[in-house]
């Protein structure tokens, strides 16, 4: 069964360091996803990709923050200066768009900001 | 806007005794609401999704949930508790906004099986 997966499965970066997160979505998914959740807290809506560009984006999804999709597979999302409160698992989630709007999760990177 | 309130961040049952995590929902649109279940150190899986029609929905490993609008509630139930079946389990629900739908998420209940 096609799966979502997520590299790395952990990543450990300094304060202040740029790190790239990146996802595969399902193949023929259309729309993309990024959430986090903080340590003992809900998952959180960062933002959604669909048709080369971001549709929706939350008040986390700052200036520090962006999403690319660099080819017909990938989808990475970027900290380009990190602070010890971006530690999080972050996932990456995927849906055709139809209907039901189920999405697909990947297992997660966790991201480690010291 | 939507939000989700999952009563209960932990809740502890016996083995094969009856699971219920509780669910309640804010949604100014008709919601697409789900359950989803994630075991340690995984991502996420669906465990069953309501969208339109029948409000009793069953889902994978023999959980079920009835949306009831009148209550603004998707609670989550299993009759029998397998040992298997400790994780935790969030509750989302799906508001259209642009062209995708973001899922909005409640805080999660732990699940505990006793044997």
């Amino acid at each position: 069964e096609p799966e979502v997966t997520q590299t790395p499965s952990h990543q450990v970066t300094q304060m202040g360091q740029e790190v790239i997160l990146r996802c595969v979505p399902i193949s023929n998914h259309l729309y993309f996803y990024w959430y986090r959740q903080i340590l003992g807290q809900k998952v959180e809506f960062l933002v959604s990709f669909y048709n080369n560009e971001i549709s929706e984006k939350s008040e986390i999804f700052d200036d520090q923050f962006s999403v690319e999709r660099p080819d017909g597979s990938n989808f990475t999302l970027k900290i380009r200066s990190t602070k010890l409160e971006d530690s999080a698992m972050y996932f990456c989630a995927s849906n055709t768009g139809t209907v039901s709007y189920e999405q697909y999760f990947g297992p997660g990177t966790r991201l480690t900001v010291t | 806007a939507q939000s989700v309130t999952q009563l209960g961040s932990h809740v502890s049952v016996s083995e094969g005794a009856l699971v219920l995590l509780r669910c309640n929902y804010s949604s100014s649109v008709p919601p697409y609401l789900f359950w989803y279940v994630q075991y340690p150190n995984q991502g996420l899986q669906l465990l069953l999704k309501y969208t339109t029609g029948a409000t009793l929905v069953k889902g994978i490993n023999g959980f079920e949930a009835e949306f009831k609008k009148s209550e603004t509630s998707f609670h989550l139930t299993k009759p029998s508790a397998h040992m298997s079946d400790a994780a935790e389990y969030f509750c989302a629900v799906s508001s259209f906004s642009g062209s995708a739908r973001q899922l909005t998420f409640g805080s999660g209940t732990q699940l505990t099986v006793l044997p």
